[in-house]
């Protein structure tokens, strides 16, 4: 079956560490995102990547990093720099990203389960 | 100011008392305004996308309008198992980001 997968469901810091957040997609999608959500709070956007070897940043990037080495495979890591890591973080891909001219249903994003990153 | 809007908060039915959930937006240069359902602990599940004022989309029991200023999920008829939260969100032209509303959560009770 074609989908997002990420790993782990649930992961857990501890303080001064940094984790990666995993993300691989069997799509053939060009385009690959990392969202991350607080109660009462839409989804906000970290980092997205249109091809590999390039990735943008987002709204909140401060204190994430990313790579994208494959083309399925996006991983976000979350830096001791960001000092309030605890929330429910997706990952989503696309066939093109936004703001292109596109054919339908290209731009349309699907999202994986998503990880629960708490602070020990 | 937010730029997508979504009413209300939350919203309770009985089973089968049919209702509409709001998306309003300020943005212009509209692309595409997509719905998407969450339930609780898992990614947002794709419903619909609406590129055009006047265009309508259906599956199932929801159905999904647009206007120039606001799209409507309408639920007719709704079953327990629709109970989710509901998220309303857009791109724009020049941009490259799928911009949220905070999502309406639905609760249908048998």
């Amino acid at each position: 079956d074609g989908g997002i997968t990420q790993s782990p469901k649930y992961l857990f810091r501890k303080e001064g560490q940094n984790v990666t957040l995993s993300c691989e997609q069997n799509l053939n999608h060009d385009a690959m995102y990392w969202y991350r959500q607080d109660p009462g709070q839409g989804l906000r956007l970290i980092y997205y990547s249109q091809i590999v070897n390039d990735f943008q940043k987002g709204d909140i990037a401060e204190g994430y990093s990313v790579s994208r080495e494959k083309k399925e495979s996006f991983p976000l890591t979350v830096t001791s720099a960001q000092k309030n890591p605890t929330a429910f973080y997706l990952c989503a891909s696309s066939i093109d990203p936004p703001g292109r001219e596109y054919r339908d249903r290209e731009d349309i994003q699907y999202f994986g389960a998503g990880t629960r990153l708490s602070v020990l | 100011e937010d730029q997508v809007t979504q009413s209300p908060e939350a919203l309770r039915l009985q089973e089968g008392e049919s209702s509409s959930l709001n998306c309003s937006y300020t943005v212009s240069g509209l692309r595409g305004l997509f719905w998407y359902r969450q339930d609780p602990g898992k990614g947002p599940e794709f419903l619909f996308t609406l590129y055009s004022a006047g265009e309508e989309k259906e599956k199932e029991r929801l159905k999904a309008t647009l206007t120039k200023k606001e799209s409507f999920l309408h639920i007719t008829a709704p079953k327990p198992e629709d109970s989710a939260t509901y998220l309303c969100a857009l791109t724009q032209g020049g941009s490259e980001k799928l911009v949220f509303g905070k999502g309406t959560k639905l609760t249908v009770n048998p």
